[in-house]
């Protein structure tokens, strides 16, 4: 079945570090990817996503490329602020064989000043 | 504010009872999502409705059931609960699949403590 595995946290930086979490997925058809961040005491939101092959999404500095021929999805910054602590979770969407979203179990990023 | 609301925010209950959390979807979409988020960051989807049915299941118990009603609004029901219950419990809400807008809009989430 279709399945989402992202690295394991969490991730401790310092400001100002290049940021990379891994994110590679198994799926039939093309499905859609997504990278979502949950800050403390919130919900989830919407960080950017890449809806085909070698797609790049970007938002707020962070970037994550669509490429089907390794499947991942691998979120990257330059430069993280402390700002940025979060729990990261990548996920895909397909309406291949039933619609389904799946969940990666998420990485927590913790940005030291 | 991602327009998805959900009520009540937190909610203390004991073993054995029952609860209702709810959640209204984004104004336009059709979707609604519940999702619980143990302490150890894990978000597994229990089910998904669409304009008012049953369109996918996750890993939902059979103490717990759900609904979308016609105004679209979710309820989400759980009963006999148990000490393994408490957790965040998140609502999303998506655009109509036609629309080509997959994103999931998230609810800021309602805390179970079950004592």
């Amino acid at each position: 079945g279709d399945s989402v595995t992202q690295m394991e946290g969490p991730v401790t930086l310092s400001e100002e570090a290049f940021l990379t979490i891994n994110c590679t997925y198994t799926a039939t058809g093309y499905p859609s990817l997504f990278w979502y961040v949950q800050y403390p005491g919130e919900g989830l939101q919407l960080l950017l996503k890449a809806t085909k092959a070698d797609d790049k999404g970007s938002n707020k500095g962070f970037e994550a490329t669509y490429r089907k021929e390794t499947t991942s999805f691998h979120l990257e910054k330059g430069s993280v602020q402390v700002s940025d602590s979060a729990v990261y979770f990548c996920a895909l969407s397909s309406n291949t064989g039933g619609f389904k979203t799946i969940f990666g179990a998420g990485t927590r990023l913790f940005v030291k000043a | 504010d991602s327009g998805v609301t959900q009520t009540p925010k937190h909610l203390i209950t004991a073993t054995g009872q029952r609860v209702t959390l709810r959640c209204s979807p984004r104004s336009g979409d059709l979707s609604v999502y519940w999702y619980q988020q143990s302490l150890d960051q894990g978000l597994q989807f229990l089910i998904q409705y669409y304009n008012g049915e049953e369109r996918a299941k996750g890993n939902i118990l059979e103490r717990f059931s759900a609904q979308q009603f016609p105004d679209l609004h979710s309820e989400l029901n759980l009963s006999s609960l148990e000490l393994g219950d408490s957790a965040l419990y998140f609502c999303a809400s998506s655009a109509p699949w036609t629309s080509g807008r997959d994103e999931q809009f998230f609810g800021p989430g309602t805390r179970l403590t079950v004592l």
